[in-house]
């Protein structure tokens, strides 16, 4: 079983760089979340969506978008890299709403230099 | 919003003790979920609590829901190297549409 695959799993960008951050889940979940974790913050939600064709911010929206075309799949975009971006991104997935239980991908970790 | 107070942020224990953790909150929450994260994974989801009193045990592992619905408490028994981890508490519903998460309660076992 899948469950939640993100790729990639590391990158490395620069400064001013763009890119997506690809999310795939298997669970027919209507809902999807892009969190990121950081040391003593724990997880921040950046956006999300309650299905196919919609999205909505979260805590922590500004610098990125977000897109979701199929119901299986969620893309978290990167236009213009920052360091203060650097961090690991979390993808999840819950099936009956946003306060049950989700379930989370491996996680991709993003270095912006 | 609200906020998850979560303790101990960590904790050295030797293998074979019980541990037990705790998180509090100002405010009610309808759901309670305790994640276990690996490192270098994702938070994988360990206990889910829906009901105020609610006692649920997986394994060696058994969670509550506190009746005031303003907390819930981990217990991990006897111990052992791999319950190594970082375990986050997470409440949902009440005045917030989204899980709320706490920081997190480091667990190292020494063997």
């Amino acid at each position: 079983n899948a469950g939640v695959t993100q790729t990639p799993k590391f990158r490395v960008l620069k400064t001013g760089q763009s890119m997506t951050l690809l999310c795939a889940q298997d669970m027919n979940h209507e809902y999807m979340y892009w969190y990121r974790q950081d040391p003593g913050m724990g997880l921040r939600l950046i956006h999300y969506s309650v299905g196919e064709g919609t999205t909505a911010k979260g805590e922590v929206p500004d610098g990125y978008n977000v897109s979701r075309l199929k119901k299986q799949n969620f893309l978290l975009g990167l236009e213009s890299a920052a360091p203060s971006q650097t961090s690991v991104y979390f993808c999840a997935s819950s099936f009956e709403g946003m306060n049950t239980e989700a379930f989370f991908g491996q996680g991709t970790r993003l270095t912006v230099v | 919003g609200q906020q998850l107070n979560q303790s101990p942020q960590s904790m050295f224990i030797q293998e074979g003790e019980d541990v037990s953790m705790n998180c509090t909150s100002s405010s009610i929450f309808n759901t309670w979920l305790w994640y276990k994260q690996d490192p270098g994974e994702g938070p994988v989801l360990l206990i889910a609590l829906y009901k105020a009193g609610e006692l649920t045990s997986n394994g060696r592992l058994t969670a509550q829901f506190g009746i005031t619905r303003k907390d819930s408490f981990l217990n991990i028994s006897a111990s052992i190297p791999s319950d190594v981890g970082i375990y986050f508490c997470a409440g949902g519903g009440g005045s917030n549409y989204k899980l709320t998460f706490g920081k997190g309660t480091l667990l190292t076992v020494n063997p």
